[in-house]
């Protein structure tokens, strides 16, 4: 069956550092891959798309890779700071079936000033 | 521009009551979606309206039912709520169903006792 997989232990990084998250998938073949940040009581909202054919994409101090042979995304927060801690998102384009999207469970990041 | 509106924010029903979570959207998009999100469980999509005037199931549609009121309006309906369905709901919308960014609502939380 498809499935998603994002580390559900939560990531603890001190300030400055550089936070690495991981999404996993399995029976999929994925055209595109959204990364989304979610804050307690608060619905997600979009940071970044990486396409199947782009190995990777930047916005500011965020990057986001993408390796369909190894079927995994690297979600990096470089410089991280306090204000990033939040859960983080991954979410799939199914490419068939009747609905396109499946999001993994996320990962919950605290970053220590 | 509001966004995704849901209201209401939180609900208590007892087993057996019925509610209609609303939501409306101001962004002229085409595709709505209803979600909820439980512990350890992701986002799982319940119903979705790929364009005004259709609906279609998701993952999880068994106990509820929509109705895409107009272009803005989608609205989720529990005939006969049960425990298992306490969760926080979220509805979001996209420009199209392909390829698009979603937009996410603040959500609703409900305890079904």
């Amino acid at each position: 069956s498809q499935k998603i997989e994002q580390n559900s232990e939560a990531l603890n990084i001190q300030e400055g550092k550089t936070a690495t998250l991981t999404c996993n998938y399995t029976n999929y073949s994925p055209a595109y891959l959204q990364w989304y940040r979610q804050d307690p009581g608060r619905g997600p909202v979009f940071l970044l798309l990486i396409r199947e054919n782009e190995k990777e994409k930047r916005k500011e101090r965020l990057k986001v890779t993408f390796d369909t042979t190894l079927k995994q995304s690297l979600f990096h927060i470089t410089a991280s700071q306090p204000a990033d801690s939040a859960t983080y998102l991954c979410a799939l384009d199914r490419t068939s079936g009747t609905y396109k999207y499946i999001f993994g469970t996320g990962t919950r990041l605290k970053v220590l000033a | 521009n509001a966004g995704v509106t849901q209201t209401p924010k939180f609900q208590v029903l007892k087993t057996g009551q019925s509610m209609t979570l609303q939501c409306a959207q101001d962004m002229n998009h085409n595709s709505m979606y209803w979600y909820r999100q439980d512990p350890g469980m992701g986002l799982r999509l319940i119903y979705y309206s790929a364009s005004e005037g259709t609906t279609d199931k998701g993952e999880v549609p068994n106990g509820y039912n929509v109705s895409r009121l107009n272009k803005r309006e989608f609205s989720l309906r529990l005939e006969s709520a049960a425990p298992s369905q306490t969760s926080v709901y979220f509805c979001a919308s996209s420009l199209l169903q392909t390829q698009e960014t979603q937009y996410f609502g603040p959500g609703t939380r409900l305890l079904v006792l």
